[in-house]
């Protein structure tokens, strides 16, 4: 069972900020938080991870609350092309670990 | 540029036929390859990992009889779905780990359709 619990969709306007929540409240000291999105029929994404301090890429930022029981990832001027669904997964640390899916948040972004 | 590649993109083929699905690694070697399914408006779900030179690993619930994978080399993992029947069509993904990372890399996917 995946270890995250997201909602179920959200939208956002193009060019504003989407802030994508996930509940993660039994998250182990050793496992990340990772994100990875899915856009409609394509391979899922691998889009930014973090352990305990907050991370930014050229795609995203994730911020993890002080106790790590929940996170944020932020796309700072969404596009259409990033109406996804969005996976919010906890991995354990080790190489080659699996990883378990949940139902995602579809994000709409509209013009 | 793609890191992984699936063929074919798309099947389509009668029931109890069998289908080939590839998977290939086209930037590094994979010892790990994992496989997933999505049927429509669900999420992926691991069938079983790839292992290079042994035998895979499969998930509870996944026929290993059924979904025959072979992992001959360090960039290439097969799936075959032998005597497919319209209950198996579905988006079947492939993965590998970025080396010395937990992070994934995925194939664009292989969509199903058993008649």
């Amino acid at each position: 069972d995946a270890k995250t619990t997201q909602p179920t969709s959200m939208d956002c306007a193009e060019g504003r900020a989407a802030n994508l929540p996930c509940n993660h409240s039994t998250i182990s000291g050793n496992e990340y938080v990772y994100w990875y999105r899915q856009i409609h029929s394509q391979g899922p994404q691998y889009i930014i991870h973090g352990l305990k301090n907050n991370e930014t890429n050229e795609m995203a930022s994730l911020i993890i609350t002080e106790d790590r029981k929940s996170s944020t990832l932020i796309l700072p001027h969404a596009t259409l092309r990033d109406t996804a669904v969005y996976y919010c997964i906890v991995v354990p640390t080790g190489a080659n670990s699996k990883l378990t899916f949940g139902k995602g948040i579809t994000l709409s972004v509209r013009p | 540029g793609a890191v992984v590649s699936q063929h074919p993109s798309r099947v389509i083929c009668k029931s109890g036929t069998s289908v080939k699905i590839e998977c290939r690694s086209l930037d590094f070697q994979a010892t790990t390859m994992f496989w997933y399914r999505q049927f429509p408006k669900q999420s992926l779900m691991l069938m079983a990992t790839s292992n290079e030179g042994s035998k895979a690993t499969y998930e509870q619930g996944v026929e290993k009889d059924k979904f025959l994978i072979n992992h001959a080399s360090l960039t290439l993992s097969t799936l075959t779905v032998t005597s497919a029947h319209p209950e198996d069509s579905s988006f079947y993904i492939c993965s590998l780990p970025r080396p010395s990372t937990d992070t994934q890399y995925f194939g664009p996917g292989t969509r199903l359709t058993v008649l």
